[in-house]
């Protein structure tokens, strides 16, 4: 069964340090993707990105970067240099090609808050 | 294009009562999502649409949730008979297509509380 797990409910730092949020997934498929979504205080979810199973080049866009590692299950989140805008709650989420790439599965999420 | 549009953005209702959600999606996306977003909580899959087919629904969806996308471009979700656990944000989303490089734009949500 497919699970998405992120350890960390809660967590806050000081504008401009650095944050790392961890995501761990479970999935028996070889062929899947995992998502990042942001959730601020508005409601609205909003896409960060997709990375598929075969592609483990870790990404980087702006003060926001990603480490995938199947060796460990792992797609852990940075944001370098936080600011009062990141604050929200982020989900690490999970699809994959056995149970159905529209199914997608979301973790309980990790609330930020970045303290000015 | 103004996003995936949700309505209304807030329901109170009584134990009992029917209440029906519309999802408007982005015009040229043929797939169409409902989740559930209790609090505290990651948003959980309900159902879906191709154009205007239902391909999969949750084993949350019980017997009192139908939804429907008549012409594959709306969408409504209908409960029937609300109990206090429906106490939900219920979530649409659409996208183009599953291989496109990019997730679900999900609207704002109707919050449904059930008194």
């Amino acid at each position: 069964a497919q699970k998405v797990t992120q350890a960390q409910t809660e967590i806050s730092v000081v504008e401009k340090e650095d944050v790392t949020l961890d995501c761990v997934y479970e999935t028996r498929d070889t062929t899947y993707y995992l998502f990042w979504y942001k959730q601020p205080p508005s409601g609205e979810l909003v896409f960060l990105i997709r990375r598929n199973s075969f592609d483990e080049q870790n990404e980087i866009s702006g003060r926001y970067s990603w480490n995938f590692q199947k060796s460990t299950s792992s797609f852990n989140f940075t944001i370098t240099a936080s600011q009062v805008v990141d604050s929200a709650v982020y989900f690490c989420a999970l699809s994959e090609r056995e149970t159905s790439y529209d199914k997608v599965i979301f973790g309980p999420g990790t609330s930020l808050s970045v303290i000015p | 294009d103004t996003g995936v549009s949700q309505d209304p953005r807030h329901k109170i209702t009584k134990r009992g009562q029917n209440v029906t959600f519309r999802c408007d999606p982005i015009s040229e996306h043929n797939r169409l999502y409902w989740y559930r977003q209790t609090l505290g909580q990651g948003p959980e899959f309900l159902t879906y649409f191709q154009n205007e087919a239902q391909l999969e629904k949750s084993r949350l969806l019980s017997d009192r949730f139908s939804a429907e996308r008549p012409k594959g471009s709306f969408s409504t979700l209908e409960i029937q008979r609300t109990e206090q656990g429906d106490s939900a944000m219920y979530l649409c989303a659409s996208s183009l297509d599953i291989a496109a490089p990019y997730g679900y734009t999900f609207g704002s949500g109707t919050r449904l509380t059930v008194v």
